[in-house]
């Protein structure tokens, strides 16, 4: 099983549409989860981090369920800027190493 | 904002050829990180650096690998004997404390594209 496990999309959605992406991840003692987002053939930018509370930045919401080992991220009013690669990223415990998801490619249509 | 910086942005090396990737981590850092993107494919981990020396490295980190911080500001990737399958992105990363404390993120420079030859 793949440590952590995106869909690959792509995801085509219009201007001004929500899109959610989930993310799930094997090892229950994760302890650090982030999205990051990447362009293509550029680094991994910090898009946020993801607290057991959940959180929201501005148009991002992220949501984490550890019970169910799931992580999801919402993005409200899409710009075409946000056409990207969305990462999800979790740190486990005891360890420094970031385990990256393959990625959800997004893509905004005029 | 600061940020990680790193040099060359493209390095092209024949096999068996060594390669040092440079990376300048923000400044008030503390741990240090290399990873790799082969293309089309996730990134993956291959060392974590604090306090002078290595705290953790995958599989991928092999002996033909070495890092090393030989002044305040650098930290340096390098591989001995390069082989093709070597060919990929590194990225540098730097974190101002353990990232799993307080959700301390890692940040990352832009990058070496890595062709062998």
């Amino acid at each position: 099983r793949k440590e952590v496990e995106q869909d690959p999309g792509p995801f085509n959605v219009p201007e001004g549409a929500t899109v959610a992406f989930n993310c799930t991840y094997s090892n229950s003692a994760s302890q650090s989860f982030f999205w990051y987002r990447q362009d293509c053939r550029k680094e991994p930018k910090l898009l946020m981090s993801v607290y057991s509370s959940g959180n929201e930045d501005g148009r991002f919401t992220a949501q984490l369920n550890r019970a169910s080992q799931y992580i999801s991220l919402l993005i409200r009013d899409s710009k075409l800027s946000d056409s990207a690669t969305y990462l999800c990223v979790v740190l486990d415990t005891g360890r420094r190493a970031l385990t990256f998801g393959s990625g959800t490619r997004l893509q905004v249509q005029p | 904002e600061p940020e990680v910086t790193q040099t060359p942005s493209h390095q092209v090396t024949q096999m068996g050829q060594e390669v040092i990737l440079r990376c300048v981590p923000i400044s008030n850092h503390l741990y240090f990180y290399w990873y790799r993107q082969i293309l089309g494919q996730k990134v993956e981990f291959l060392v974590s650096f604090y306090n002078n020396e290595i705290s953790e490295k995958s599989e991928i980190f092999d002996d033909q690998f070495s890092v090393e911080r030989p002044d305040g500001s650098n930290f340096t990737l390098k591989i001995r004997s390069t082989k093709l399958e070597d060919s990929a992105m590194y990225f540098c990363a730097s974190s101002e404390s353990w990232t799993g404390g307080n959700n301390q993120p890692q940040h990352f420079g832009d990058g070496t594209r890595l062709s062998i030859l």
